[in-house]
């Protein structure tokens, strides 16, 4: 069976540090990646997607980045943080074909100071 | 453009109590998919159902069902008898039909709060 992992469950970090918030999938192969931000009490937003390795599609421009190094590993990265940063990022992952479910982590709570 | 709207931001209901969640949406595809998720305050998001725009049947797995109507673009859930356990945020989203990004559009959510 297919299992996605995310961390850490909480970060608190200050304004101005640096990010890495990583996210693995295992029990496939070539999957759809996802990073969601959810801030508190609202919807979600899709931050950043990816169809494979070293493909990277950003939906909003925002001082966030993401990575792929390998096919099942995803990376949330900022080389500054803002304020505006904090929520609960959400990984997920889809079979390659469009229109599958997608299969969320348990999300990262991320506070700024 | 494409959107998902889920008009109830809070509903609360007695244990027992039938409730219906509300989403209507809005695509120029003729081929999309609909989904819903719940969200418990644990966090996560847990997928319920997915429904593609030539499948108007409606659903039913236990106590929950599902009412798709392409005539009004909604896509509603019913929780029938609902429990505590319940208790959730709950987002229907849409997909596009064509490619293989399967990027999903959320609605705002509804939190469900059901009191013993």
């Amino acid at each position: 069976s297919q299992t996605i992992h995310q961390w850490p469950a909480t970060l608190v970090q200050p304004v101005g540090s640096p990010l890495s918030l990583e996210c693995t999938v295992e029990g496939t192969s070539n999957p759809n990646l996802y990073w969601y931000r959810q801030a508190a009490g609202r919807g979600l937003q899709l931050l950043f997607y990816s169809v494979g390795i070293g493909q990277i599609s950003s939906e909003v421009p925002q001082n966030l980045s993401a990575s792929r190094p390998q096919d099942r590993q995803f990376i949330l990265s900022s080389k500054k943080l803002l304020l505006s940063d904090s929520g609960f990022y959400l990984c997920a992952w889809s079979r390659e074909s469009g229109n599958q479910p997608q299969h969320f982590g348990d999300g990262t709570r991320l506070s700024i100071l | 453009a494409q959107k998902v709207t889920q008009a109830q931001t809070e509903i609360s209901v007695v244990e027992k109590e039938d409730v219906t969640l509300d989403c209507v949406y809005e695509t120029r595809d003729t081929t999309y998919y609909l989904f819903w998720y719940k969200q418990p305050p644990s966090g996560e998001l847990v997928f319920l159902i997915r429904r593609n725009s030539f499948d108007e049947q409606n659903e039913i797995s236990g106590r929950y069902s599902w009412n798709f109507q392409k005539s009004t673009s909604s896509f509603n859930f019913t929780i029938t008898a609902s429990q505590v356990v319940d208790s959730a945020v709950y987002f229907c989203a849409l997909s596009h039909g064509s490619g293989n990004t399967g990027k999903l559009i959320f609605g705002q959510g509804t939190t469900l709060q059901v009191k013993p």
